[in-house]
């Protein structure tokens, strides 16, 4: 059974850092594209970027290119997305989903993660 | 960037009746077209890929039309559990690989 489990909820301060994690199992994790996707309260899906953890190659959405960083550790598959200065309009849930094999659109979700930013 | 336009914003619908959703693309993106729903507290989950494309375990009642710009997701007999945000997502040009901006459906 394909899963994807992501970190739980953060709370932190403007201006701290932060890594978030999503661990993928039940499948090879290194050929799979794992994306990103941010929804503010109340509002809808903004897709952020995506990375192959089999070689690292990751794409960005204009929009959070220089915002958050996306990476993966295909040891312990696993993918992540970090800030270095956090706003409290990060707030937000960061949801992980893994694309389908050939073509782009998420087959499997990670649950969420709640970052709220407040000072 | 492609950009996904979604009607009508809310929708309303007795249950046992039929709904149905609109996705309209600002350019071509063939059938490249996924669309998830979404019920509060919770992650998206795929119903449609390739604009009519059931998922696996999906319902029959959930049916994906149209190619091009104008799609739209039919859900028939609707029942309470149906009563969910939904959105469409283009993965037909990348970055970024867009989403509408929803469609929250009500069972009266």
């Amino acid at each position: 059974e394909v899963q994807l489990v992501q970190s739980g909820a953060e709370m932190k301060k403007p201006g701290d850092s932060l890594k978030i994690s999503c661990k993928g199992s039940g499948y090879d994790f290194t050929n799979y594209w794992i994306g990103w996707v941010r929804q503010m309260p109340g509002k809808g899906l903004e897709w952020m970027g995506i990375i192959y953890p089999g070689d690292s190659d990751t794409r960005y959405n204009t929009s959070f290119q220089g915002q958050v960083t996306i990476s993966a550790d295909k040891s312990i598959a696993a993918a992540y997305v970090q800030w270095s200065n956090l706003k409290a309009s990060d707030t937000a849930m960061y949801f992980c989903a893994r694309r389908a094999p050939s073509l782009a659109f998420f087959e499997y979700w990670g649950q969420g993660t709640l970052v709220t930013v407040s000072s | 960037e492609i950009v996904m336009t979604q009607s009508p914003a809310t929708l309303s619908v007795s249950p046992g009746e039929r709904a149905t959703l609109s996705c309209r693309a600002s350019q071509s993106i063939s059938s490249n077209l996924a669309w998830y729903q979404q019920k509060p507290g919770q992650a998206p989950r795929l119903l449609i890929s390739g604009a009519s494309t059931r998922a696996t375990g999906i319902p029959a009642r959930f049916s994906g039309s149209g190619s091009g710009t104008e799609f739209s997701l039919t859900i028939s007999s609707l029942q309470s559990e149906d009563s969910a945000v939904y959105y469409c997502h283009q993965y037909n040009s990348w970055p970024p690989y867009t989403f509408g901006q929803g469609t929250k459906l009500e069972i009266k």
